[in-house]
C-alpha cells in the first residue's frame, strides 16, 4: 500500500516559474527521498532529507520536511522544459522493514 | 560506473505463460529491489534481495518470485501470467539494505504486456 499522498496530482507551469509539490505520509520515518521519472522510464534519485533535518538544497531544488505534520515539499526554482516529468516522494522507516514506500506522484509539465 | 541494467526492455506474453526478468545492479551494490508500476496502482514494492536472501516482500501473490545470485544479479519470475500483470517492472539497486542513507538507483525498466 502507498505510504504517501502527493499534491497536486498534476501541475502545469511556464518555463521560468517555480514548481511546488507536496507529499504527506502516515507513519514515522527515518528519511524521505524525492525521485524523478521521465515518461515511463526508470526513476532518478534527486534528494534525501533525514527526519532530523528541516530543509535541504541541491541546485535548483529545495526540500522541506515537517515531521510534526508528516509532510514534505519539493520546490523547483526557475523551471525548464527539461524538468517535465513525474516526481515521487518515498519514505523509509528502518524499524518497520526498511523498505522505500512511494507516493502516487505529481506529474509536472513545464511549457516553453 | 555502469548503471543498473534490465533485460529485456520490452516483452509481450500471453495469459498463462511465465516470464523471467533480469536485473544487473551497479557494481558493488548488494541490494536489489523490484517494483511494479501501473497507472492504477502506482509504484508497488515487490521484494528486495540482499546477499542472496530475500529480506523484504510486498503484498503480491506467490506467482511472483525472485532470486539473487552470488554476483548480486537478480531475476524475478511471474508464472501463470494474467492481464493485470501488464506493467513496467523496475529494478533498483543500493549499496546496503535497511541502513541509512539507503538511496536506490533504478534501471530503465522492463515493459511487460500480457495479451
Amino acid at each position: 500500500s502507498q505510504q504517501g499522498e502527493e499534491d497536486p496530482q498534476a501541475l502545469s507551469i511556464q518555463e521560468g516559474e517555480n514548481a511546488t509539490m507536496n507529499c504527506s505520509y502516515k507513519t514515522s520515518i527515518n528519511n524521505l527521498q524525492w525521485y524523478r521519472q521521465n515518461s515511463g522510464r526508470g526513476l532518478v534519485h534527486l534528494i534525501l532529507i533525514r527526519s532530523n533535518e528541516r530543509e535541504k538544497h541541491s541546485g535548483r531544488l529545495r526540500v522541506t520536511l515537517d515531521t510534526s505534520k508528516k509532510s514534505s515539499s519539493l520546490l523547483i526554482t526557475a523551471s525548464r522544459a527539461a524538468d517535465t516529468a513525474s516526481y515521487f516522494c518515498a519514505t523509509i522507516s528502518y524499524n518497520q522493514g526498511g523498505k522505500l514506500i512511494f507516493g502516487q506522484g505529481t506529474e509536472l509539465s513545464v511549457k516553453p | 560506473k555502469a548503471g543498473v541494467t534490465q533485460t529485456p526492455r520490452y516483452l509481450i506474453k500471453t495469459r498463462g505463460q511465465q516470464v523471467t526478468l533480469s536485473c544487473s545492479p551497479i557494481s558493488g551494490h548488494r541490494s536489489v529491489s523490484w517494483y511494479q508500476q501501473t497507472p492504477g496502482q502506482g509504484l508497488q514494492f515487490l521484494f528486495e534481495y540482499f546477499s542472496e536472501t530475500q529480506r523484504n516482500k510486498g503484498n503480491f501473490p506467490g506467482r511472483f518470485s525472485g532470486r539473487q545470485f552470488s554476483n548480486s544479479r537478480s531475476e524475478m519470475n511471474v508464472s501463470t501470467l494474467e492481464l493485470g500483470d501488464s506493467a513496467l517492472y523496475l529494478c533498483a539497486s543500493s549499496l546496503n539494505a535497511g541502513q541509512d542513507p539507503y538511496e536506490q538507483y533504478f534501471g530503465p525498466g522492463t515493459r511487460l504486456t500480457v495479451t
